[in-house]
């Protein structure tokens, strides 16, 4: 099925331990994006890729780092996971000029201990 | 900076029922679209509907209507004739359509419980 990909599903984490999340999507999409869903936060921008070849940060990007690796994938590495970086990660992608909305993943599940 | 308001943090329908569902925004954007989105307790986000800041019509979807205030910078989801499965977090989120990137901005969401 078309879509957005994302793996792991869940994760746990010791703190200072790395990780990397892993999109990829199969719609042709040139915009891909990263979030993170806290309780009562709704969801916030992590990082994004307007285009293959660039990165930008969006509205909560400090312990994070992305790769935009292809058009087709996306991932997202927690260079020493912190307990403040438990939630829940959103991958999703868009067509520029997209009016449908993106394609949201089914997240990843992360906790850090 | 874009921002999105959403002061519902909980709302109780009974089924059948009609509920709307509020949300304000900001924006110095001209050309903007607003969305709608479903979180089900599963976890997966769903698109529901979109208002382009230039159409002169609420936007519909079957259940789903969106009654677009620009004036106010409102853009308020109403559901009509509830089911329980509507229970579920709904987002509303806004960008601005034609720059490279699009960011997409969230409001905090309302957690809709619909009773039987």
């Amino acid at each position: 099925n078309a879509g957005v990909t994302q793996t792991p599903k869940f994760q746990v984490l010791k703190t200072g331990q790395s990780m990397t999340l892993q999109c990829a999507q199969d719609m042709n999409h040139n915009s891909m994006y990263w979030y993170r869903q806290d309780p009562g936060m709704g969801l916030r921008l992590i990082y994004y890729s307007a285009s293959e070849g660039t990165t930008d940060k969006g509205e909560v990007p400090n312990g994070y780092n992305v790769s935009r690796l292809n058009k087709r994938e996306f991932s997202l590495r927690l260079e020493s996971a912190a307990p403040s970086q438990t939630s829940v990660y959103f991958c999703a992608s868009s067509a520029t000029g997209e009016t449908g909305g993106y394609t949201f993943g089914s997240g990843t599940r992360l906790t850090v201990v | 900076a874009q921002k999105i308001t959403q002061t519902q943090p909980g709302m109780f329908v009974q089924e059948k029922e009609a509920v709307t569902l509020d949300c304000t925004y900001d924006t110095s954007d001209q050309s903007y679209g607003l969305f709608w989105y479903k979180q089900p307790s599963s976890g997966e986000m769903i698109f529901l509907i979109y208002q382009g800041s230039y159409d002169e019509q609420n936007a519909t979807e079957g259940r789903y209507s969106l009654n677009f205030q620009k004036a106010r910078k409102s853009a308020n989801l109403v559901i009509s004739a509830s089911q329980l499965g509507d229970s579920a977090m709904y987002f509303c989120a806004m960008r601005d359509l034609y720059n490279q990137g699009g960011k997409l901005i969230f409001g905090q969401g309302t957690e809709l419980s619909v009773k039987p």
